[in-house]
């Protein structure tokens, strides 16, 4: 049974850092591009950074890039994401999510519950 | 980047009523198109992928279409449990797209 496990969430100021983490069970770890998506307290869902599970080539939205860091440790099955600079409109559940395929851009099979991410003062 | 519009934005619906769901690209994109559904408070859950695959596990009940820019997903009769926001997305390359979403409610 796939499994995926976020932590790291929680209250932060403007301008702060955190860093979330995904241990993911159930299938080859390595064998799949991995994405974080979040989403904004009553909103929509956006994607917000991926990578592949091959080559490790990783993929950023433009509201995030240069402030994110994505990762992943496969011998830990672990997937990361470093949010820094975070702002009061990074406010939201970020999940992480599994890919159907090795290389980036690809429908999500599985999800994780979330962890939420409060940017306030 | 491409552009996801969906359409409705909300609807409402009887049990037992065909539904359908738009979803539009800015530009072409294949069938690099899935579809999700989220329930009220929980995580989303895959649909339909390259705009017509039923994933495992879906009921038959949903199906979906197209290619290109134009897409739909359809609800062949309406069922209570699936009061949800349907949100597609396309795939094709990075980055990843979401429609706004499509909120379906019981009349």
């Amino acid at each position: 049974e796939v499994q995926l496990l976020e932590s790291g969430g929680g209250l932060v100021q403007p301008g702060g850092s955190l860093r979330l983490s995904c241990a993911a069970s159930g299938f080859t770890f390595t064998n799949y591009a991995m994405s974080w998506v979040r989403q904004a307290p009553g909103k929509g869902l956006e994607w917000v950074s991926g990578i592949s599970g091959s080559d490790g080539t990783t993929y950023y939205a433009d509201s995030v890039k240069g402030r994110f860091t994505i990762s992943r440790d496969n011998s830990n099955n672990t997937l990361y994401l470093q949010v820094d600079s975070l702002r009061a409109e990074d406010t939201a559940i970020y999940y992480c999510a599994k890919e159907r395929s090795t290389g980036i851009a690809a429908a999500i099979n599985y999800w994780g519950q979330g962890t939420l991410v409060t940017v306030s003062s | 980047d491409i552009q996801m519009t969906q359409s409705p934005s909300s609807l409402s619906a009887s049990v037992g009523d065909r539904v359908i769901i738009t979803c539009r690209a800015s530009q072409g994109i294949s069938k690099y198109l899935a579809w999700y559904q989220q329930r009220p408070g929980k995580v989303p859950k895959l649909l339909i992928y390259a705009a017509s695959t039923l994933q495992s596990g879906v009921p038959s009940r949903f199906s979906g279409s197209g290619s290109g820019t134009d897409f739909t997903l359809t609800i062949s009769s309406l069922q209570p449990e699936d009061v949800a926001t349907y949100y597609c997305q396309k795939y094709n390359s990075a980055p990843i797209t979401f429609g706004q979403g499509t909120r379906l409610e019981i009349k």
